[in-house]
């Protein structure tokens, strides 16, 4: 049972373009999400969050909005950059539970 | 401040071998998490400690997998016997404890052959 879903793979956005990568749940008990990018072998490093409270939250070139009625939110890269060209995993957690579920990734590539 | 450490970062076994897997996690982060990532596929939980204790081990494997987290500091992850679907990359991250990000270690890759 899938509860965190990135149905698209991959990506490919032309630099100084908009890369919108979308991320849907299926718990309504979900109130936190974060955006995490993984670059060929390292870790995932934190990129954004959102709590429930909000439907939006911005840090520099990365937005990320949050529809709850929808279930879905969506990390927006504005202008995209080579370096962006990444793989992008979104989590959601309870609160309480500490506890994140992520999905599958969507990798991003740039183009110079 | 250093991030999570983990060794080793890459590791080759034949099946029904055991293998064990080390992580450090950052200074003071009382949470510490392993998850279990397959090619192609998001970051799985296996475990998670608050300080010494397991909070959740509800995806752990528990007839081939263990893990321990002594003095709430650093912790090992092991698998005995080892499948072929182990294959993975291990991550360890760790957490101050509460809502907020996780801080990730490199990974260890796991081939089983």
């Amino acid at each position: 049972d899938q509860q965190v879903k990135q149905n698209s793979p991959s990506l490919s956005v032309q630099e100084g373009r908009i890369s919108i990568l979308n991320c849907d749940y299926t718990n309504s008990m979900f109130d936190y999400f974060l955006w995490y990018k993984k670059y060929p072998a390292e870790g995932p490093t934190f990129l954004i969050s959102i709590s429930s409270i909000k439907d939006k939250n911005e840090d520099g070139r990365f937005t990320v909005f949050l529809n709850k009625s929808a279930k879905h939110l969506s990390l927006h890269i504005v202008p995209s950059q080579p370096g962006d060209s990444a793989v992008y995993f979104c989590a959601a957690s309870k609160s309480g539970t500490y506890k994140y579920i992520f999905g599958t990734g969507t990798r991003l590539k740039v183009l110079a | 401040e250093a991030g999570v450490a983990q060794s080793p970062r890459y590791k080759i076994i034949e099946k029904r071998q055991s293998v064990a897997f080390w992580c450090n996690p950052i200074s003071g982060h009382a949470t510490l998490y392993w998850y279990q990532q397959i090619l192609g596929q998001g970051p799985k939980l296996l475990i998670q400690f608050q300080n010494n204790g397991v909070v959740d081990d509800s995806q752990l494997p528990k007839d081939r997998f263990s893990a321990e987290r002594l003095k709430g500091v650093d912790s090992t992850l092991k698998i005995q016997p080892a499948k072929l679907e182990d294959s993975a990359v291990y991550l360890c991250a760790s957490s101050r404890g509460g809502v907020g990000e996780q801080y990730f270690g490199p990974g260890t890759r796991l081939t089983v052959t």
